[in-house]
């Protein structure tokens, strides 16, 4: 069966510090992974999708980035978090093309 | 630019009768609607959806009514139960194909035993 990981669950960062969220998915390949955010108040914004390996695009500019290095990993990265990048930011991959499985989520604390 | 809109950020409803959650949204290009659930610190899980091309789509206590002419779904429970409590988000497809869902902000039910 396929499923999902996201970690850590919870996250508290000062000001200035790098990021680094992981996303693994498991019994699919090749699958179409996302990195969405909720803000406080605000709906789940898509940041990144990828369709492979190295292939990553933006849908927001913003002071985040995506890679993927590997077909099952999707890694969420930043090299100095602002407060504004407070939220829930959750994974996804595509299961059709009507929807998605999303991961646990992880609550990020930018202090 | 919210495209797609929850604009009940809460709603309480006794156990047993119906809840109805609303969504509006502005592009009428979007193709296909999705509703999807969400428990504290879990990601949100597919619920139930609708094509653009229908006006209703019913699965056991759930359905949902498309009004394409006004641009607004609804998302209807009945019977309501504890636990339906959960908050609930409204998606839309774009045409550009699955790889962009917009998500509504969520109206989080709550179901009153």
């Amino acid at each position: 069966s396929q499923t999902i990981h996201q970690w850590p669950a919870t996250l508290v960062q000062p000001v200035g510090s790098p990021l680094s969220l992981e996303c693994t998915v498991e019994g699919t390949s090749n699958p179409n992974l996302y990195w969405y955010r909720q803000a406080a108040g605000r709906g789940l914004q898509l940041l990144f999708y990828s369709v492979g390996i190295g292939q990553i695009s933006s849908e927001v500019p913003q002071n985040l980035s995506a890679s993927r290095p590997q077909d099952r990993q999707f890694i969420l990265s930043s090299k100095k978090l602002l407060l504004s990048d407070s939220g829930f930011y959750l994974c996804a991959y595509r299961i059709s093309n009507y929807g998605y499985t999303f991961g646990s989520g992880t609550r990020l604390t930018v202090v | 630019d919210q495209q797609v809109k929850q604009n009940s950020p809460s709603l309480s409803v006794q156990e047993g009768r119906i809840s109805i959650l609303n969504c509006d949204y502005t592009n009428s290009m979007f193709d296909y609607f999705l509703w999807y659930k969400k428990y504290p610190a879990e990601g949100p899980t597919f619920l139930i959806s609708i094509s653009s091309i229908k006006d209703k789509n019913e699965d056991g206590r759930f359905t949902v009514f498309l009004n394409k002419s006004a641009k607004h779904l609804s998302l209807h429970i009945v019977p309501s139960q504890p636990g339906d409590s959960a908050v609930y988000f409204c998606a839309a497809r774009g045409q550009t194909g699955a790889n962009n869902l917009f998500f509504g902000t969520g109206t989080r039910l709550t179901v009153i035993p």
